[in-house]
């Protein structure tokens, strides 16, 4: 993998719902992967940063997993509420200090 | 210093035009990225500096597009000769260390007619 690529690219999902979306990454050159959530007409805000692999993160109903070896990290929403409803993106930091995006995952939970 | 602030928040310009973008980021923060992001699309990386020197820049940047970052703080992006092409939100972001997450402007919306 050369870029950082997310799926699935939209997701709609019923509030109450759990859901998960994946992000790849190259797993060459890997110093972090960075997780954000970009709400509309807001700026993205981070959720975690993680560096290790086989690191787990959580924020409230929000969690991730990261593994380098083979490139990749999930990020999991249990319970999903329309608050939600945003584009998750995550990014991979090189060792040259470059923050590359993927493209993102937009989600829709329906009330 | 509440965060990162870009300006304009708009800007709509005639093709052929110069236009120059200002971000100001977090105070304490040494790293400063510039973005672009097209609908539908993340965002694209452009160019990132670490204190003044401009390390590293993105091979999809054309010669008509600049970057500085003078005294180590605030930052301008500047677009020569515009072309329709280059209507985006040109976001820029800060952070100050290599594992601290980073913090975003509210964008710069170019429309070029």
């Amino acid at each position: 993998i050369l870029n950082v690529e997310q799926s699935p690219q939209s997701l709609h999902v019923q509030e109450g719902d759990s859901t998960n979306f994946t992000c790849s990454f190259p797993s060459s050159n890997f110093y972090a992967l960075h997780w954000y959530r970009w709400e509309t007409a807001k700026s993205p805000e981070a959720l975690f940063v993680m560096t290790l692999n086989g690191d787990e993160k959580k924020k409230g109903r929000i969690s991730a997993t990261l593994n380098t070896k083979e490139g990749y990290s999930y990020l999991y929403i249990k319970g999903s509420q329309p608050e939600d409803s945003a584009t998750y993106l995550c990014a991979h930091l090189t060792g040259a200090n470059n923050l590359f995006f993927g493209t993102g995952t937009r989600l829709t939970v329906i009330p | 210093d509440t965060g990162v602030s870009q300006d304009p928040r708009h800007k709509i310009t005639k093709r052929g035009q110069n236009v120059t973008f200002r971000c100001d980021p977090i105070s304490e923060h040494n790293r400063l990225y510039w973005y672009r992001q097209t609908l539908g699309q993340g965002p694209e990386f452009l160019t990132y500096f670490q204190n003044e020197a401009q390390l590293e820049k993105s091979r999809l940047l054309s010669d008509r597009f600049s970057a500085e970052r003078p005294k180590g703080s605030f930052s301008t992006l500047e677009i020569q000769r515009t072309e329709q092409g280059d209507s985006a939100m040109y976001l820029c972001a800060s952070s100050s260390q290599r594992y601290t997450e980073a913090f975003f402007g509210q964008g710069t919306r170019l429309t070029v007619v």
